[in-house]
Parts: structure tokens; sequence; C-alpha cells
């Protein structure tokens, strides 16, 4: 049980496109769903704080026109990069966190990485 | 403050034990977690513990808490090739309503064959 997917797995776009990532929670409910950021060799950053049916929370220095997310069900989060440039290249990863287990654990999924060129 | 530090690598030869440790400044952590990251994949929950308790055992891994030193380390038993990868320490902060993750800078262990 707790499993977290992500689509796509990988993708490479062009500069000033929009890429949209999904985060799916495919065996529990999630109303709380968060957004990382990973650079090579580093740690994770926390994005955002999705929560189902408001609006994202979004950490400082996040640019919250930059990276959209929508939390319209309690099993999907999407990530979306608008604009992106090659210094949104990086490694994404999301997570959820299971209301009924008790315990504020989170999920991951297996990460986005995404190559802008 | 919401800092999480680590050593950037540790090596260890296979068999030995090793031995990750973690610092981190928020003593209001609730819980505190390890996680393994293998190359080019997501997050692996290896174990955690809470913050009222100060050690926990789960086959090869033993986790110590000093809470009043804020440290927290990781030792992995019999360590295997398959072991290699980065660790990273978590602690769980509630924030704005919320609980969050701040991770540690990731520590890369390597073994040696």
């Amino acid at each position: 049980g707790a499993v977290v997917s992500q689509h796509p797995s990988r993708v490479i776009c062009k500069s000033g496109t929009s890429v949209k990532i999904e985060c799916r929670s495919l065996d529990f409910q999630a109303t709380t769903m968060f957004w990382y950021r990973q650079f090579p060799k580093k740690s994770l950053m926390l994005m955002a704080t999705s929560n189902e049916g408001s609006k994202a929370t979004y950490e400082q220095g996040v640019e919250k026109d930059k990276f959209l997310i929508n939390h319209a069900s309690l099993t999907l989060s999407t990530l979306t990069v608008t604009s992106a440039h090659p210094e949104d290249s990086s490694f994404y990863i999301c997570s959820a966190r299971d209301l009924s287990a008790g315990v504020n654990e989170q999920f991951f999924g297996p990460g986005t990485r995404l190559t802008v060129l | 403050g919401e800092d999480v530090e680590q050593s950037l690598f540790l090596s260890v030869r296979e068999g030995d034990s090793s031995v990750i440790n973690c610092t981190y400044t928020d003593s209001s952590s609730t819980y505190l977690y390890w996680y393994k990251q293998e190359p080019g994949a997501g997050l692996q929950l290896l174990t955690y513990i809470f913050s009222n308790m100060d050690m926990k055992q789960d086959q090869r891994l033993t986790v110590l808490l000093n809470k009043k030193d804020k440290h927290l380390s990781l030792r992995i038993a019999d360590t295997q090739t398959g072991d290699s990868a980065i660790y990273f320490c978590a602690e769980s902060i509630r924030t704005s309503g919320t609980y969050k993750y701040i991770f540690g800078t990731g520590t890369r262990l390597k073994v040696l064959a």
C-alpha cells in the first residue's frame, strides 16, 4: 500500500513551453501533497504544499506564477512549469500524506526528470 | 532555524558497519526519518523514530537520537554493496498548520567490495 506515482518520469522540452507533471496516490487518499525539487547531487528542497481543494502554500523564493500547482482531487496533484527555461531543469519529486495512517509520514513518488533545452 | 546537516561522503568496506550522522536545529521536530535514494530514483523510507525515543532497531538498521544535542545517527550493520546510495535524514516540523519535512544535505555512502 501507500504507492505514489508520477507521470511522466522524464520529459525534455524546448525553452518557453509549459510542462505538466502529475502526482497520484494510487491506493490511498491524500489531502496534502508536497512538491520538491532536487538539483544534481543536492538535497530535496520543498517548493510547495498542496492541499486538496485550496490554494497551494509556496515556500519562500518559489514563484507561484512559474510553478502552478493544482490539487483537484484526493488522489491527484499537478505541477505545471510555465514558460520553462534551462535553469528549470531539475528532478521534481512529489510526496503524499496518507490521512488514515495516523502519522505524518510522507510517501514519495519516483520523481520526474525535466530537461529544458 | 531549519537547517539539517550531514557529512557528504562515507566510504566503508563490505561487511563493516556504517554510521551516518545528522544534526538538526528545530527542537519541535516530532518524527525524524531516514531515506535512501539510489541514482535516478525517488526516495525509499528506511526507518523513522519518534522524538521521544532515543533508539530504534530494525534488522540491520539502528537509529540513535540524542534530543539534547539534536543529533541523529543511522547505523547499518554488515554493510553490503547494495547499500551504496545517498542517505537523507529528514525532520518533520509543524508549521502553518501542517507538517512538513526538512531534508538534510544527504550522505553519499560508497561500499567497497
